[in-house]
């Protein structure tokens, strides 16, 4: 089946930017996503780029994507301690694939 | 207007009863979803409704689990004899039209079976 792979953890001192990398299987996807989870909440949807694009900029976030190796990233600018959290990947329509999302941890 | 709203937030069961989860999505949008999140992973689709029909089903796991939507708004996952392995936090989402677009998350309601 479809399938979407992050890496686990990453780590990053306040005011640096973190990149965090995601690829997929499902070429058919017209929208691939970013969702932001904290410990405890449902899924905040950050960002999203429409398949025939190559980047999206949105104030902090810009987002990269890659067709051809199927691979997206997204790339957040001066990085808080409240952009603490796991962050999602998901590619599809109607049925989302998620991958196993990305513990992103901001040290002061 | 509000989000999309689930209810309970948490439930505690023992195994072998059966348990309902209930989602309210977002006024108007008539695509609605229910995933599955086990601890330290991501959401994994069991059903996707476009009005009162599922769309596709193809995500629940056995025929213990079922879902309804019976006017195109509110929906009910039903759990029957229900298994320690079951227990997940349970995601609703919502879109305006289903398909392609954008879908808002619930909060989740965490089901425990003991």
């Amino acid at each position: 089946g479809e399938d979407v792979e992050q890496s686990l953890f990453l780590s990053v001192r306040e005011g640096d930017s973190s990149v965090i990398n995601c690829t997929y299987t499902d070429s058919s996807s017209t929208y691939l996503y970013w969702y932001k989870q904290e410990p405890g909440a449902g899924l905040q949807l950050l960002t999203y780029i429409f398949s025939n694009m190559d980047m999206k900029q949105d104030q902090r976030l810009t987002v990269l994507l890659n067709k051809k190796d199927k691979h997206l990233s997204l790339r957040i600018a001066d990085t808080q301690t409240g952009d603490s959290a796991i962050y999602f990947c998901a590619s599809g329509g109607g049925k989302l694939i998620f991958g196993q999302g990305t513990e992103l941890s901001v040290k002061p | 207007g509000a989000g999309v709203s689930q209810t309970p937030s948490n439930k505690v069961t023992e195994k072998g009863k059966y348990v309902e989860l209930r989602c309210d999505p977002i006024s108007g949008h008539t695509a609605l979803y229910w995933y599955r999140q086990s601890l330290g992973q991501g959401p994994e689709f069991l059903i996707y409704f476009q009005g009162t029909g599922a769309a596709d089903d193809s995500g629940l796991p056995n025929d213990r689990f079922f879902a309804v939507r019976p006017e195109g708004s509110v929906s009910t996952l039903k759990i029957q004899r229900t298994e320690r392995g079951d227990s997940a936090v349970y995601l609703c989402a919502s879109s305006l039209s289903g398909s392609e677009e954008t879908q808002y998350f619930g909060p989740g309601t965490r089901l425990l079976v003991l």
